[in-house]
């Protein structure tokens, strides 16, 4: 079983849907959960982090987290064709703040 | 934020040649960077962490004499793929952080041996 495993999609939705995205992890003991957006041949950059169970707000980003499942969730309200990439949750190891990423998953918002 | 260069953005070698990538954080110190992989619609693979004036830390089943990195300086680190062969043909991303501090991504590198 993978560490982090995460749906590839291509999730394709209309411009201002909600987009969900989930990941699921193995390891109980991960404390932080990261979600990341990377545009094609692009570098990652961070979107949100969170620590704790519950949810996270930022704009029109939401980051959920339930421990007790070890699942984690991105929505992303109001989605524009700009948000057109792969979203990879990532969660750091314990030691070296190390991230192990998802596979992540496409979106595409069409117009 | 936080800047990470990298140079070459694309790179086309041929197979047995060696390549070098560098990695720089532009307005910080980077302690410590990470070197990535990433196959077209694959995840990022961590391929070793350096931290500055040590030698690199490879992930299992890494080879380190293919892939040699040098961090000499807080702002810059290189990789360098060694004999490089057809199947090295990938994206290589790196990451720097500070000590506390989140990691910040490069753009990558796009590496094509022919």
């Amino acid at each position: 079983q993978k560490e982090v495993e995460q749906d590839p999609g291509p999730l394709s939705v209309p411009e201002g849907a909600i987009v969900s995205l989930n990941c699921t992890y193995s390891n109980s003991a991960f404390q932080y959960f990261m979600w990341y957006r990377q545009y094609s041949r692009k570098g990652p950059e961070l979107l949100m982090y969170t620590y704790s169970s519950g949810n996270k707000e930022d704009g029109r980003f939401t980051a959920q987290v339930d421990k007790s499942s070890k699942y984690i969730s991105l929505f992303i309200r109001d989605s524009q064709p700009s948000d057109s990439a792969t979203y990879l949750c990532a969660i750091p190891r314990a030691a070296g703040n190390k991230l192990t990423f998802g596979g992540g998953t496409r979106v595409l918002v069409k117009p | 934020g936080a800047v990470v260069s990298q140079h070459p953005s694309w790179v086309i070698c041929k197979s047995g040649t060696s390549v070098k990538i560098e990695c720089r954080s532009l307005d910080f110190q980077a302690t410590t960077m990470f070197w990535y992989r990433q196959f077209p619609k694959q995840s990022l693979m961590l391929m070793a962490t350096s931290n500055e004036g040590s030698k690199a830390t490879y992930e299992q089943g890494v080879e380190k004499d293919k892939f040699l990195i040098n961090h000499a300086s807080l702002t810059l680190s290189t990789l360098t793929v060694t004999s490089a062969h057809p199947e090295d043909s990938s994206f290589y991303i790196c990451s720097a952080r500070e000590d506390g501090n989140e990691q910040y991504f490069g753009p990558g590198t796009r590496l094509t041996v022919t």
